[in-house]
């Protein structure tokens, strides 16, 4: 059965480094998001993404995170320069289309920051 | 307020008992999820539903349109249902619940 995979599974990285989260979508989904979860909190959206452009974004994506799909099977979350708050659970999902089924979500990647 | 409220926020049952989880939601809407997401963290969609009532196995989810609200529900419980159960509302973006933690006991 097809599914999303993210790498790596745990990334630590220190305050003000660069990291790059991958994800592999399933491979004719069209539509891809970027969630975070902190430890014991709710998980949150951050992104979707369309036809090689963001379509939706929070608050919380802000000037520090960009998205990119640099291959036409991987989806990258960048975050520029790492802040001790974006330590979090980071999990990928895709789906068919708006109003095209549930989302599939990947195994997620921890990251901690120092 | 949160936009989406889910209850209880923790739930202990025993293996058999009938188990039903709500959520009410205040923003608009094209669809609602429930999610499960198991104690390692993965997150596995049980159901997308923008009307009505969906059945898979031993779950069930229902919504109404008109009162905002959903439930889902699991007959028969196992302790493999032990999870956390997630709520979420989709339109231009996702909006997430707390989650409903659940344990079924042996």
């Amino acid at each position: 059965e097809p599914e999303v995979t993210q790498t790596p599974s745990h990334q630590v990285t220190q305050m003000g480094q660069e990291v790059i989260l991958r994800c592999v979508p399933i491979s004719n989904h069209l539509y891809f998001y970027w969630y975070r979860q902190i430890l014991g909190q709710k998980v949150e959206f951050l992104v979707s993404f369309y036809n090689n452009e963001i379509s939706e974004k929070s608050e919380i994506f802000d000037d520090q995170f960009s998205v990119e799909r640099p291959d036409g099977s991987n989806f990258t979350l960048k975050i520029r320069s790492t802040k001790l708050e974006d330590s979090a659970m980071y999990f990928c999902a895709s789906n068919g289309g708006v109003g095209l089924g549930e989302q599939f979500f990947g195994p997620g990647t921890r990251l901690t920051v120092l | 307020k949160n936009e989406v409220e889910q209850s209880p926020q923790n739930l202990t049952a025993q293996e058999g008992e009938f188990i039903t989880i709500n959520c009410s939601y205040s923003v608009g809407i094209s669809a609602l999820h429930w999610l499960q997401q198991h104690p390692g963290g993965g997150i596995v969609s049980l159901f997308m539903l923008s009307s009505g009532k969906k059945k898979h196995g031993r779950l069930i989810a229902t919504i109404n349109i008109q009162e905002k609200h959903s439930s889902l529900h699991i007959t028969a419980s196992h302790p493999r249902d032990s999870a956390v159960y997630i709520c979420a509302v989709s339109g231009d973006d996702m909006r997430f619940g707390a989650g409903t933690r659940l344990t079924v006991k042996p």
